[in-house]
């Protein structure tokens, strides 16, 4: 166990609607990341919160957003959603920038 | 920004082989990570290794900062061995990932 907990495990939603993703960092770690991972690829950055703070920006697309709350936990949201949202998002955290601890992470099902 | 390369992409061991899996990266970085994620989709942190060698039980990593390289050894592979293994390098804010190298360890 991580100790990183995303929420909920599974997503199944129609195309424009919007979803928000949930992850509670472990405990003492500032920094949360978030990563999409679509079928069979690598996992592309999207954002990084430290501290409440976003600190730095990968390819993550204009529908959506995220935000670190003051007791540290993260929420990503996607809205007017595409079935090329489909994947597997991933949310991580870390004390200081490394190691990163990965939660289970979310799968998105756009239909 | 920086680019990572692994080597080779995908790999089909026998149980009991041994392995070596390869991350080049362009840029000097300030931590390297070395994840495995399972087939059911679990990414679990091996190596934290910006520079040198650890070892784990069978697994091993050795991080040349200097050359922008860094290797990850499988020794006598088992077949919860399978699945990809990703390289990760970074700063303390973004952290990049290659795009991972498939293992197969077949019975």
């Amino acid at each position: 166990d991580s100790g990183v907990t995303q929420t909920p495990k599974h997503l199944i939603t129609a195309t424009g609607q919007r979803v928000t993703l949930r992850c509670s960092p472990r405990s003492g770690d500032l920094s949360v990341y978030w990563y999409q991972q679509s079928l069979d690829q690598g996992l592309q950055f999207l954002i990084q919160y430290y501290n409440g703070e976003e600190r730095a920006k990968g390819n993550i697309l204009e529908r959506f957003s995220a935000q670190q709350f003051p007791d540290l936990h993260s929420e990503l949201n996607l809205s007017s959603l595409e079935l090329g949202d489909s994947a597997l998002y991933f949310c991580a955290s870390s004390s200081g920038g490394a190691p990163l601890h990965f939660g289970n992470g979310t799968r998105l099902t756009v239909t | 920004g920086i680019q990572v390369e692994q080597s080779p992409p995908d790999l089909i061991l026998q149980e009991g082989a041994n392995s070596t899996l390869r991350c080049n990266f362009s840029d000097s970085v300030n931590n390297l990570q070395w994840f495995h994620q399972n087939p059911w989709g679990q990414l679990i942190n091996l190596f934290y290794i910006p520079s040198g060698t650890k070892q784990n039980g069978r697994l091993s990593a050795t991080t040349v900062a200097t050359e922008r390289y860094s290797l990850l050894y499988i020794s006598s592979s088992q077949t919860t061995d399978s699945g990809v293994y990703f390289c990760a390098v970074g700063g303390y804010q973004k952290v990049t990932f290659g795009i991972g190298t498939k293992l197969q360890v077949i019975p």
